[in-house]
């Protein structure tokens, strides 16, 4: 079935410095690809989409490419702020189940001043 | 504004008891989820409906029961029969099949002692 992979967290890093948060997929057909935030105690945001192949999507200096050749919708932002210390979940639609999402487990960003 | 609403926050009951949690939503979206999340892990489906008074189990829905009888509400009952039901509960909401991005409300703590 399909299923999607994240790196484990939790991942630690300094102010301004570079992120990267893999995210991995596997799935029939093409599905649309996400990158959700959950702040401490709070729901989820949608942080950013990507509806095909080749899609980049963006959003606060975030940003993911759809690649199908991989699979794979990796997380990137290149100058990280106290703010974004969260928890990350790569999710897809999943065509098969009248598009209901499933996501990975989820990656823990803490970032230090 | 639109959006999600979840209430209580914070929620209390002795074991043995049912208790419902209320899900509103004011996007007039088609779909509406319930997921439960434990601490550290990812998000668990239990019920779904893609439509007024129509829903799915997901993938525990032991122990839990819903309603949909208004496309703007998706109440869930925790039972007695659910075995474990201290967790986050979070509800969402998509358009469905027009976009499956779903939006989520700001979830309710249960705890159960």
């Amino acid at each position: 079935g399909n299923s999607v992979t994240q790196m484990e967290g939790p991942v630690t890093l300094s102010e301004e410095a570079f992120l990267t948060i893999n995210c991995t997929y596997t799935a029939t057909g093409y599905p649309s690809l996400f990158w959700y935030v959950q702040y401490p105690g709070e729901g989820l945001q949608l942080l950013l989409k990507a509806t095909k192949a080749d899609d980049k999507g963006s959003n606060k200096g975030f940003e993911a490419t759809y690649r199908k050749e991989t699979t794979s919708f990796h997380l990137e932002k290149g100058s990280v702020q106290v703010s974004d210390s969260a928890v990350y979940f790569c999710a897809l639609s999943d065509r098969g189940s009248q598009g209901n999402l499933i996501f990975g487990k989820g990656t823990k960003l803490s970032v230090k001043p | 504004d639109g959006g999600i609403t979840q209430s209580p926050k914070y929620l209390f009951r002795k074991e043995g008891q049912n208790v419902t949690l209320s899900c509103e939503q004011n996007l007039n979206h088609d779909a509406m989820y319930w997921y439960r999340q434990d601490p550290g892990q990812g998000l668990r489906l239990i019920y779904y409906s893609q439509i007024v008074n129509d829903f799915q189990k997901g993938d525990i829905a032991e122990g839990y029961s819903v309603s949909r009888e208004k496309k703007e509400s998706f109440p869930l009952t925790v039972t007695s029969a659910q075995k474990n039901p201290t967790a986050f509960y979070l509800c969402a909401s998509s358009q469905g099949q027009v976009s499956y991005e779903q939006y989520f409300g700001p979830g309710t703590r249960l705890t159960v002692t």
